[in-house]
């Protein structure tokens, strides 16, 4: 199985901030790779898919980058509703893999 | 807009099958197009995919599930189910359906809780 890696697990910032979370595979990927953010209670919602392209409705202060094995998201400038867990996925291979999620908190 | 929506018991008593539904709305499963999954997450943790299937009834599932999963499809219904068999306290999670385009999942149901004891 492929792993992924995030970091860090938790971030701790204020509404405005630039905000950047990584995600590290095990082995390439090339660019099979999403971005999910979950809300406590909440089901994941998808917000990059093929490592860079924006989903639908989704905010363009969310961006992703990379390809191969490593990978970003980035929050431009972080407001108050996206305080959530981001979790990267890898769609390369069978199982499809997640990341074990980047906590976003209220500094 | 397409919605999902878990169906099934909350709890399961140990060695006995696990068995859930999703119901889909807003679209029709054999409009084809998309595969169909589902995804748990354990309490606390992160989230683990567990198979999906297509509206012709072809399956993949994660080789750590795959002897004890079943994903099937009711088109008639605009569902599609889950069994897991032989479960353990390790079963216990949030099960989630979603709908899968090229790979990743882009809607889900709101999750249900299944709780594995006796």
């Amino acid at each position: 199985d492929i792993q992924m890696t995030q970091s860090p697990s938790s971030v701790s910032a204020s509404v405005g901030d630039r905000v950047t979370i990584t995600c590290r595979a095990s082995q390439g990927i090339s660019s099979w790779l999403a971005w999910y953010q979950q809300k406590p209670g909440k089901a994941p919602k998808l917000l990059i898919y093929a490592a860079s392209s924006l989903q639908s409705g989704v905010p363009s202060r969310f961006s992703g980058s990379g390809s191969g094995t490593d990978f970003t998201l980035t929050i431009s400038s972080l407001q108050p509703e996206d305080f959530a867990t981001y979790y990267c996925q890898q769609a390369n291979s069978f199982p499809h893999t997640f990341g074990g999620g980047t906590k976003v908190e209220i500094k | 807009q397409v919605q999902l929506q878990e169906s099934g018991p909350g709890l399961v008593k140990p060695s006995q099958t696990l068995s859930l539904t999703c119901t889909v709305s807003g679209g029709s499963i054999s409009s084809g197009g998309y595969y169909w999954s589902w995804i748990r997450q354990h309490p606390g943790k992160g989230l683990e995919w567990i198979g999906y299937i297509y509206y012709s009834g072809s399956t993949y599932y994660n080789p750590s599930l795959k002897s004890r999963v079943t994903i099937s499809v009711d088109t008639s219904k605009n569902q599609f189910s889950l069994k897991l068999s032989s479960v353990t306290a390790a079963d216990t999670a949030v099960y989630y359906c979603a709908r899968t385009h090229t790979r990743y999942f882009d809607y889900w149901g709101q999750g249900t809780l299944v709780t594995v004891s006796s």
